[in-house]
């Protein structure tokens, strides 16, 4: 089975602060990707990565930045928290089997982060 | 642009009555699609897909979906529910022509179920 982990379920942070999300897949998947999940809105992606040290912004990369230094992590970076920035972050890996067209994302449990 | 409309924001249904999720897309090319569904406080697990072939595809937990290309939909059905499939159920349309496999994913559907 697939695992993505998330480091942590539940964050607190002050506005301003700098917030690190980690996640880890175990699949040796070159493809990684984060969400943010809000009410209403569904799921939209922030920013993916295609392979180590390499990256691109999704639909709403303002204010995050991301860092894939080895294949298995992918981290996302709040440089200056804001409450607006209050909402569940999910990680997804990607399996993608080219002679199958097997092409599907696996989620981690999310992390639901608070700024106050 | 790439989209997905699921309707419905809320659905009551009672146990083991049958049910239907909608979710219509819009999209350029051969859509790969899928159905997700995400219980409280969980990540999102895999339902079903739809890459290509067959229409009626089935999934884990009792549940199918059929691709309707006329109709630009792929609506998610299960014969009788149980309380167990309370949680949230999203659509999600990929494909070349999202970008790199991009996912854009409807704004969910809640399924309640009542006794």
């Amino acid at each position: 089975d697939v695992k993505v982990t998330q480091s942590s379920r539940y964050l607190v942070k002050r506005t301003g602060e700098k917030v690190f999300l980690e996640c880890v897949q175990d699949m040796d998947h070159e493809n990684m990707f984060w969400y943010r999940q809000d009410p209403g809105l569904g799921l939209r992606l922030i920013y993916f990565s295609y392979d180590v040290k390499m990256k691109e912004k999704g639909d709403i990369p303002e204010g995050y930045s991301v860092s894939r230094e080895k294949k298995e992590r992918f981290s996302l970076i709040l440089e200056s928290a804001s409450t607006n920035q209050t909402s569940m972050y999910l990680c997804a890996s990607r399996k993608y089997l080219r002679t199958s067209g097997n092409d599907i994302q696996y989620f981690g449990a999310g992390t639901r982060l608070s700024v106050l | 642009a790439q989209s997905v409309t699921q309707p419905d924001i809320h659905i009551t249904v009672s146990e083991g009555a049958s049910l239907e999720l909608r979710c219509n897309y819009s999209y350029g090319a051969t859509p790969y699609l899928f159905w997700y569904v995400q219980s409280p406080g969980q990540g999102l697990q895999l339902l079903l897909k739809y890459f290509s072939g067959d229409t009626l595809v089935q999934g884990i937990k009792g549940f199918e979906a059929e691709f309707k290309r006329s109709q630009s939909s792929f609506n998610l059905r299960k014969p009788s529910v149980h309380w167990s499939d309370a949680a949230e159920y999203f659509c999600a349309v990929g494909g070349s022509n999202t970008g790199f496999q991009k996912l854009v994913f409807g704004t969910g559907t809640r399924l309640l179920v009542s006794p």
